[in-house]
């Protein structure tokens, strides 16, 4: 299996763009997860989906961004307008089980917001 | 709500000699525990995991953890560290009923010298 890949692995853009940061989970896996990177605030939780539905938003600013899970193989995370405080990594990760399963990371997009 | 605390930001060793790693959750509710490594410029990786039964855990590369629900920690431990164990380390927290979303402690940064 080729992992939870992301795309693209660099993303430099100017303040004011939009930026479309995406995902492919592992296939069979019906949990996907989107998490930001960053030296002050850690891995925080934007949002995360089941079968395609979002379960929990609650971390994410829904002024500007926007996650999107057309089906069960491809997910999308949108940032309009970017704003320099959005440079960060953002993690895509999925996994097959409630709770108990582990969650099996992409290696990340890191966003330069400038 | 969980939080995790990971009690160390920097842990500096020398190769061959033991080391840990503290985390301390809280939690209302039953939870389930993690321990994830980050190598640079890559996602996390699943070191090793408590759902239930026997307190102490073995994970991969010779780490092992133990849960402690009295003091609520889950301490990450190997007896002889190697260079190749300079990484990031996570401890992670997830509420049993809610379908693997993820908690994680802000890191801790181990440094294996020569």
């Amino acid at each position: 299996d080729a992992g939870v890949i992301q795309s693209p692995r660099h993303e430099v853009t100017e303040m004011g763009q939009e930026v479309t940061l995406r995902c492919k989970p592992i296939s069979g896996h019906d949990y996907l997860f989107w998490y930001r990177q960053t030296m002050m605030q850690g891995l925080e939780l934007l949002v995360y989906f089941n079968n395609k539905a979002v379960m929990d938003d609650s971390g994410m600013p829904k002024d500007r961004f926007s996650a999107k899970m057309p089906n069960a193989s491809f997910s999308t995370l949108k940032i309009q307008p970017s704003e320099p405080r959005d440079s960060a990594v953002y993690f895509c990760a999925s996994s097959n089980r409630q709770g108990q399963a582990p969650l099996h990371f992409g290696n990340g997009t890191r966003l330069t917001v400038t | 709500a969980q939080s995790v605390t990971q009690l160390d930001s920097q842990v500096p060793v020398f190769e061959e000699a033991p080391v840990e790693l503290r985390c301390n959750y809280s939690s209302s509710v039953s939870v389930y525990l993690f321990w994830y490594v980050q190598y640079p410029n890559q996602g996390l990786q699943l070191l090793l995991k408590y759902l239930s039964g026997s307190t102490l855990v073995k994970g991969i590369n010779g780490f092992e953890a133990e849960f402690n629900k009295s003091q609520t920690s889950f301490h990450l431990r190997k007896p002889s560290v190697h260079i190749s164990d300079t990484a990031e380390y996570f401890c992670a927290v997830s509420d049993i009923r809610q379908g693997g979303k993820l908690i994680f402690g802000q890191g801790t940064e181990l440094s294996v010298k020569p």
